[in-house]
This record gives structure tokens, sequence and C-alpha cells, in this order.
């Protein structure tokens, strides 16, 4: 299996800039998450999705933050217009909710960079 | 979910066993404990998890205490690939959050 799959892996943009950061969850797993990670307030889960539906965006920094899961293989977690505080390493992670082993899966993560 | 406190780092010989605690005093009783760990730069790594029974894997074994209030990792020969963030989670068993706190530094050494 090739595990969870993010792109870009780096980015780097300007201030007001759009951001587009991809994931494709591991095949059969029905629960996506997405994750920021910054020195200061470490790795904090923004939102989760189960069969496609959002189920806790809680953690969504604010407005300019928007996530969308089309189907069960894509999600994508926009930026707009970005800031440079949203410089951090954002981790996609899946899993199989609903069984006796729920572990999330995460992705090598997408370093942004927001000059 | 309950919180968890972990000391901010440890050392550790290589070949010897790395023995990491991890206090969670205000667990419930459908509240499971789950390690992981994150290696540089990379993602965060499931090792293992357990509800009160003590539980072992071919990367670490999970001792957890009677009272449920604190619990041990243990990676039996740590090797330098083992130096990582260990993080010690709490999770209900009816969420899907998990919510990582500071973790444990882990320096293995030579």
């Amino acid at each position: 299996d090739a595990g969870v799959i993010q792109s870009p892996r780096h980015e780097v943009t300007e201030m007001g800039q759009e951001v587009t950061l991809r994931c494709k969850p591991i095949s059969g797993h029905n629960s996506l998450f997405w994750y920021r990670q910054t020195m200061m307030r470490g790795l904090e889960l923004l939102i989760y999705f189960n069969n496609n539906v959002p189920i806790d965006d809680s953690g969504m920094p604010e407005d300019r933050f928007s996530a969308k899961m089309p189907n069960a293989s894509f999600s994508t977690l926009k930026i707009q217009p970005s800031e440079p505080r949203d410089s951090a390493v954002y981790f996609c992670a899946s899993n199989l909710a609903g069984t006796t082993k729920e572990t999330q899966y995460f992705g090598p993560g997408t370093r942004l960079l927001v000059l | 979910d309950a919180k968890t406190t972990q000391p901010p780092s440890m050392d550790c010989a290589e070949g010897r066993a790395a023995n990491l605690p991890c206090n969670h005093s205000t667990i419930s009783g459908n509240e499971y404990v789950y390690w992981y760990r994150q290696i540089h730069s990379q993602g965060p790594q499931y090792i293992i998890h357990g509800l009160k029974n003590n539980e072992t894997n071919e990367m670490a074994s999970l001792i957890i205490t009677e009272d449920r209030k604190s619990s041990t990792l243990i990676l039996p020969h740590a090797t330098l690939r083992d130096t990582a963030v260990y993080y010690c989670i709490v999770r209900a068993y009816n969420t899907d959050k998990l919510i990582f706190g500071t973790g444990t530094r882990l320096q293995v050494f030579p």
C-alpha cells in the first residue's frame, strides 16, 4: 500500500495568495484528518471527515481555511488568503473508523511557508 | 478527553530498554491509551494502544497500572532510529479525535 499521499511536499507562497493542499487517504479508509504542526502550538487537529462528511471542524482557525472531501479518495485544505502565521507543516491522516484497531496513518506532510 | 503528562525529554543508551512514563490520572473507563511517535520531519507513527491490560507488539510493550492512572511505554532494545518525540494520548472509544500534547523527546545515544 502506498500509504497516505500528500501534495505538494513543500510550498512557498506570498502573503495573500491562495494555497491548496491535497491528500489521498489509504484505499478503503473511511475517515480523514487534517492536522497542523508548529513549534508554538504543536500538533493540532483542524478538521476531520467520516465517509466524506465533515464531522468536527472546531479546530479550523478561521474563515480563511476551508476543507473539502468530494470523494473517498481525495481531500483538499485551502487557505485563502494566506498569511505568514499560516506557515506550518500540514499533515493528513486516515483510518478505518469503526474497527477494533482504529489507528491513524499519517502522510509525510506539506511544509508551507508564507512570505 | 483526559489530559496526559509526560516528561519533556529522556535519554537512553543504545541497546538498553527505554521506559517512557505517562500520567493520565483523570482517565475515564471508556478511554484508551494510545502511543504515537514522530521521528524528525516525518508524520506521527502509531506504536501501540491499550485499555487496561498490558499490550505487546513488534515495536513495544505498554504497561498500564491497575488503577489506569498511568502507563509506561517500553522499547525493549532502543536503537538510534528510535530517537523521536513520543506522544501519549488518551482517547475515548466513541471518538475519532486524537489530541496530541507536547510528548517526550527521547534521545538514544551510542
